[in-house]
């Protein structure tokens, strides 16, 4: 099993959907965890952290399920904008970031 | 823009050759990690650097090694290269290797003909 699933997607979405990805780790010790976001040939970039009590940017929102070992990024009202991969990352001890494959969202007009 | 910069850009290499890459890290941040990042896969971490120091390594052989210097500055050497190691190198700084938050450069895209 990988320390970090994602489904691979592409997730298609017309402009304004609702969309959500989910992300599993196997690591119960895991202590932080992330979502970046990738844009084509481009570096990957922090989108934001995940904490247990949830957490929201605008028209992302992040949420922890420590018990199943799940995270999740819900993105309300979809922009062209926002058509990138999104990138799951768990972190253990400080010098084990683990990513995962990523989650290729298409935003279409 | 992260501050994090790195260098070359872009690099054509045959096997069993050897390369550097090279990364600045953002000002005030002490850690460096790298990462090689396949064509449709996730990045793979390779080391992190602390304050000169090796500070955890990821499945890679020893051919692949670093440095990092005094203004935390970092180099990225792999040796005996394999058709393989073509891909994107990242490098990611953070304020200290407590905080897992990363700030990446742009990469240097390697590929080994």
């Amino acid at each position: 099993r990988k320390e970090v699933e994602q489904d691979p997607g592409p997730f298609n979405v017309p402009e304004g959907a609702t969309v959500a990805f989910n992300c599993t780790y196997s690591n119960s010790a895991s202590q932080s965890f992330f979502w970046y976001r990738q844009d084509c040939r481009k570096e990957p970039k922090l989108l934001m952290s995940v904490y247990s009590s949830g957490n929201e940017d605008g028209r992302f929102t992040a949420q922890l399920n420590r018990a199943s070992q799940y995270i999740s990024l819900l993105i309300r009202d979809s922009k062209l904008s926002d058509s990138a991969t999104y990138l799951c990352v768990v972190s253990g001890s400080y010098q084990k970031v683990t990513f995962g494959i990523g989650t290729k969202l298409q935003v279409i007009p | 823009e992260t501050g994090v910069t790195q260098s070359p850009t872009h690099l054509i290499k045959t096997r069993g050759q050897q390369v550097t890459l090279r990364c600045s890290s953002q000002s005030g941040h002490n850690t460096v990690s790298w990462y090689q990042q396949a064509l449709g896969q996730g990045p793979q971490f390779i080391f992190q650097y602390y304050r000169e120091e090796e500070n955890g390594r990821g499945n890679f052989p020893p051919r692949f090694s670093g440095l990092q210097f005094p203004n935390y500055s970092s180099e990225l050497n792999v040796n005996a290269l394999e058709l393989d190691d073509s891909a994107l190198y990242l490098c990611a700084s953070s304020w200290d290797r407590g905080t897992p938050e990363q700030y990446f450069g742009p990469g240097t895209r390697l590929t080994v003909t």
